[in-house]
Order: C-alpha cells, then structure tokens, then sequence
C-alpha cells in the first residue's frame, strides 16, 4: 500500500508570496490532518480535514487554509508569507479521526522563506 | 493548556543497552497517547498508541506504559541497535467532545545508539 505523498519536497519563496503544498493519503484513509515543525516551537498542530470537512483547527492564523477533496486529497495554502513561516509541513492520514487512530505521515514539504 | 516535556532531550547509549525514554504532560485529561520516530529528513512513525483506558502497549523490543494520574508515559527500548538512533516524540490527545481533538506533542529525545 503506498504511503503518505506530499509534494513538493522543497520549496523556496519570498515573503508576501503565497503558497501551496499537497497531500495525498493513504488509500482508504478519510482524515488529513498537518503540521508545521520548526526547531523552536517543535511540531504544531495545523488543522484537520475529514470527508472534506475541515473538523478541528489548532492555534494559527488564517493566512493558513486548507481543503480536502472528494478523493481525500489535501492542500495547505500559506498567504502572504512571512519569514517566520519557514518550516517543515508534515501532513499526516489517518483511518478514523486524527486523534483517535495511529497517524502515518509523508517526509514533509521544506519552506524556506527569504 | 497542555504541555508535553521530554527528558532528557539527548541520549547516547552503546548497543545492546536497555533504555527509557521518558514524557510528562501536565493534564491529565487525555484520551491517548502515542510515540513516534522521526529519522533525521522524514516525517514521524507512528510506534504505539495507548488509550487512556489503557496502562501499557508492546510492540516487538518496545515497550510504552502510561499512567495519567501522575502525568508520565515512558517508552522502553530493550536490547537497543544501531538502527534505533532517531528522536522520539511522544503526543498527546485530549478530546473535548465529539470529533474534537487536540493534539500536543514533546520536542522529542534524540537518541544515538553507538555500535
């Protein structure tokens, strides 16, 4: 079965440009959930997609937005960048709920901001 | 608010070492907890997950236990090789109704196994 694929894996842009990255689950699995990692706040929790519905949302600003599509693919959209929001995106499917099942995530999308 | 600490945040053992790694959290109000590698460049692999009905979960030469009450997990790793040497983080769910969740994650413990 073929894992988590998020594209693409390395990204540089300059601030006040937007962005956006792409997830694709696991076969089967309806829950997108994502992440930002940076080695000062470690690994945060962005939002989570479930049958295209977004279901829970962590602490960030609305800059970021996401969708899910009816094939249970994702997108992350980052607005008007600012250097700040250079970090590793993970995403990461889950069978049921991101809480409530194991998560499997992809290598993750590098952005870089200059 | 939670907060999820890991210590010690680097560790290096030699090979064959038994080890514990350990995470607290400072609500106890949790519905599960999981353990994920991260190898340096990847994303995370899910390890265990233990509900909070549970005390523990094995999986091969590990091993996680969990006690609310205190606020502590740990993930033992027995008998630890070469190809253990990733950071480990441990997460934490607390829900709040419904489909609501709420995940906190540790910085993590870097761990190197020295053959």
């Amino acid at each position: 079965k073929a894992g988590v694929t998020q594209t693409p894996r390395y990204l540089i842009k300059t601030r006040g440009q937007q962005v956006t990255l792409s997830c694709s689950p696991i076969s089967g699995h309806r829950s997108v959930s994502w992440y930002q990692q940076t080695p000062g706040q470690g690994l945060q929790f962005l939002f989570e997609y479930f049958s295209e519905t977004q279901r829970n949302k962590g602490n960030f600003p609305g800059r970021f937005s996401g969708r899910q599509f009816s094939n249970s693919r994702s997108e992350m959209n980052v607005s008007t960048l600012e250097l700040g929001d250079s970090a590793l995106y993970l995403c990461a499917s889950s069978l049921l709920s991101y809480g409530n099942s194991p998560l499997h995530f992809g290598n993750g999308t590098r952005l870089t901001v200059t | 608010k939670q907060e999820v600490t890991q210590i010690p945040a680097a560790l290096s053992v030699p090979e064959g070492e038994n080890l514990v790694l350990n995470c607290s959290f400072t609500d106890s109000a949790i519905y599960n907890l999981q353990w994920f590698r991260q190898d340096p460049g990847k994303g995370l692999t899910s390890l265990l997950l233990i509900q909070s009905s549970q005390r523990e979960q094995t999986s091969g030469r590990l091993n996680a236990s969990l006690d609310k009450s205190s606020g502590r997990s740990t993930l033992y790793i027995a008998a630890s090789q070469p190809g253990d040497s990733a950071t480990y983080l441990c997460a934490v769910n607390r829900a709040s109704g419904g489909s609501n969740y709420k995940l906190t994650f540790g910085k993590g413990t870097l761990l190197t196994v020295n053959p």
